[in-house]
């Protein structure tokens, strides 16, 4: 149990162009979902917060306007990278959690990558 | 804020030996510790966890760590290395509804 999925796995998009990353949680109710940003040999670096139904709290220093976060729904997460530009390269990783007895756990799916050209 | 550190970029074992990969934490509450391992263009999954209990906490694969209060720390070890052990580790706090990672540990396990 407790599955995320997320899609695509690798994506390619122009300098300019916006991009749509999703996140589902297969057999759980996410009532939280994480992004995250990986760079090559680094850390994950959480980049937002998003309850169902409410405005995602970022990070600080992740632009609000370019890396939008939507939640609408228990089951779905949307990240989209707006006017995407090389520097935007990276492994983008989601991972969910749910309200209840273990709700220290977070699920992570397995990551898209995206490169900008 | 709580934060974790992991002070070896790499470790490098011969295959049959066993494997620590070290990790320190710092958080104002009780810590929730967690370890996960990465291979190449994937995800994390999922290793072990301290919640609370037995201060040594056996996970998947053959992965243990151990909860030292006094020292602040959450070492992952395994008896006996294997080559497919090989991957990136990372040792994460979780704190309220905010989990952070240490900046990851590169194991590398020579037949």
């Amino acid at each position: 149990g407790a599955v995320v999925s997320q899609h695509p796995s690798r994506v390619i998009c122009k300098s300019g162009t916006s991009v749509k990353i999703e996140c589902r949680s297969l057999d759980f109710q996410a009532t939280t979902m994480f992004w995250y940003r990986q760079f090559p040999k680094q850390s994950l670096m959480l980049m937002a917060t998003s309850n169902e139904g409410s405005k995602a709290t970022y990070e600080q220093g992740v632009e609000k306007d370019k890396f939008l976060i939507n939640h609408a729904s228990l089951t779905l997460s949307t990240l989209t990278v707006t006017s995407a530009h090389p520097e935007d390269s990276s492994f983008y990783i989601c991972s969910a959690s749910y309200r209840g007895p273990r709700t220290y756990e977070q699920y992570f799916g397995p990551g898209t990558r995206l490169t900008v050209t | 804020a709580q934060s974790v550190a992991q002070p070896e970029d790499q470790v490098n074992v011969a295959e049959g030996n066993p494997l620590t990969v070290k990790c320190t934490y710092s958080v104002s509450g009780n810590p929730y510790l967690f370890w996960y391992v990465q291979y190449p263009n994937r995800g994390l999954q999922f290793l072990l966890k301290y919640i609370t209990g037995d201060n040594l906490v056996k996970g998947s694969y053959g992965f243990e760590a151990e909860f030292n209060k006094s020292q602040t720390s959450f070492h992952l070890k395994k008896p006996s290395a294997l080559v497919s052990d090989s991957a990136l580790y990372f040792c994460a706090v979780r704190e309220y509804n905010d989990m952070r990672f240490g900046a990851g540990t590169r194991l590398t396990v020579k037949p």
